[in-house]
């Protein structure tokens, strides 16, 4: 039983264009959310993160969306670039739990 | 901005050895993690730490052990490897509250 999904294994995109990374979570006790950035053989790097008294946040060219009647957040890339290609997981988060739940990640290529 | 380091990067042993995996984190955290994580799957937590002494296993059944003697340093043991403890190994940890967590560089384990 996955509590974070990401449906999309990967996703192509040309450079300049955006980048849109979905993600599906079913636990309503989630109210953290997190998407971290992922290189082969490499730890994850955080990206950008959104509590569930939001429903946007944004840094850079990085903007999380929440929709929380749908269980839904996703990530917005623009413009995207050759070194965002990697493999971006969300993860989430619940009061009172120390635990994080990630999803099995979509891998981004953006093409030059 | 992350200072949690993990050695080594890489290690390729045959099966039946003793491997100790290092995690040690610089920032003061309270709490750590470590998590597994396999190609186009979701990382998956296997030990976690919430001070020194106190330490739990994870949603993912694991052969390895922990301990926690120092708040810095996270080890964790294979007391004998086999090839289906293949994987990266991903050290975590976080501060008090929501917040982030902070990945080291992981380990890629290979026993073969």
């Amino acid at each position: 039983d996955q509590q974070v999904k990401q449906n999309s294994p990967s996703l192509s995109v040309q450079e300049g264009r955006i980048s849109i990374l979905n993600c599906d979570y079913t636990n309503s006790m989630f109210d953290y959310f997190l998407w971290y950035k992922k290189y082969p053989a490499e730890g994850p790097t955080f990206l950008i993160s959104i509590s569930s008294i939001k429903d946007k946040n944004e840094d850079g060219r990085f903007t999380v969306f929440l929709n929380k009647s749908a269980k839904h957040l996703s990530l917005h890339i623009v413009p995207s670039q050759p070194g965002d290609s990697a493999v971006y997981f969300c993860a989430a988060s619940g009061t009172g739990t120390y635990k994080y739940i990630f999803g099995t990640g979509t891998r981004l290529k953006v093409l030059a | 901005e992350a200072d949690i380091y993990q050695t080594p990067r890489y290690l390729v042993i045959g099966t039946g050895k003793k491997i100790t995996l290092e995690c040690s984190q610089t920032m003061g955290h309270d709490k750590m993690y470590w998590y597994q994580q396999d190609p186009g799957m979701e990382l998956h937590l296997i030990h976690y730490s919430y001070g020194v002494n106190s330490t739990e296993k994870g949603d993912l059944s694991s052969e390895s052990t922990v301990s926690r003697i120092r708040t810095e340093h996270f080890p964790l043991t294979l007391e004998s490897a086999r090839p289906s403890h293949t994987s990266q190994y991903l050290c975590a940890s976080r501060g008090a509250g929501k917040e982030k967590l902070f990945f080291g560089s992981g380990t890629q384990l290979s026993v073969l």
